[in-house]
């Protein structure tokens, strides 16, 4: 069955460094997504992305986020100059279609230090 | 704003309980309801879902129902078993893609 997957499985950084987290989306799907959980927390949606562009972003995702599709299989999350309450685990979705099931990724634990 | 709330965790249950976890939200207009359930060291899998008021989502003997009256959309089990160990997330999708997300509920079930 295809599915989400997304490396590093736990990143260790320290502050104001960058750091780039990756996903491979299921390879029909055209809607891709970044959300986080800050331990104890709500899982917090960051970000969509079809097309190319930008959908949809939160408050969250400021300056210091950006995301790109490099190439026709990865979808990345790049932050940075982290700060110590960017520790969270990002996961990554992706749907066929608009309003469709999101798939989700096992997810990257970020820990700065 | 848009919110989900749902009941604290943990919640342990001997194997063969009955399973009743609570979600309620606010939301403007008509959203689609889900539940997702994370297993240990996996992702967020959709466990059921409701697109309508009343309707009834059902998967793995797990069900939960869409009541617009109540803004509830509460997740039951008649008998639950140890495989049903996790973290379940009620979550709504309104308008735009994204979804909406509760704090999750650990489930502890012992045989």
């Amino acid at each position: 069955e295809p599915e989400v997957t997304q490396t590093p499985s736990h990143q260790v950084t320290q502050m104001g460094q960058e750091v780039i987290l990756r996903c491979v989306p299921i390879s029909n799907h055209l809607y891709f997504y970044w959300y986080r959980q800050i331990l104890g927390q709500k899982v917090e949606f960051l970000v969509s992305f079809y097309n190319n562009e930008i959908s949809e972003k939160s408050e969250i995702f400021d300056d210091q986020f950006s995301v790109e599709r490099p190439d026709g299989s990865n979808f990345t999350l790049k932050i940075r100059s982290t700060k110590l309450e960017d520790s969270a685990m990002y996961f990554c979705a992706s749907s066929e279609a608009l309003g469709g099931e999101q798939y989700f990724g096992p997810g990257t634990r970020l820990t700065v230090t | 704003g848009n919110s989900v709330t749902q009941m604290e965790g943990p919640v342990t249950l001997s194997e063969e309980a009955f399973l009743t976890i609570n979600c309620t939200y606010t939301a403007t207009g008509y959203p689609s309801l889900f539940w997702y359930v994370q297993y240990p060291g996996e992702g967020l899998q959709l466990l059921l879902k409701a697109t309508k008021a009343d309707d009834k989502g059902s998967n793995k003997g797990f069900e939960a129902t869409y009541r617009k009256e109540t803004t509830s959309f509460h997740l039951e089990k008649g008998s639950v078993q140890v495989s049903d160990s996790a973290v379940y997330f009620c979550a709504y999708g309104g308008a735009t893609n994204k979804l909406i997300f509760g704090t999750g509920t650990l489930l502890a079930v012992q045989p």
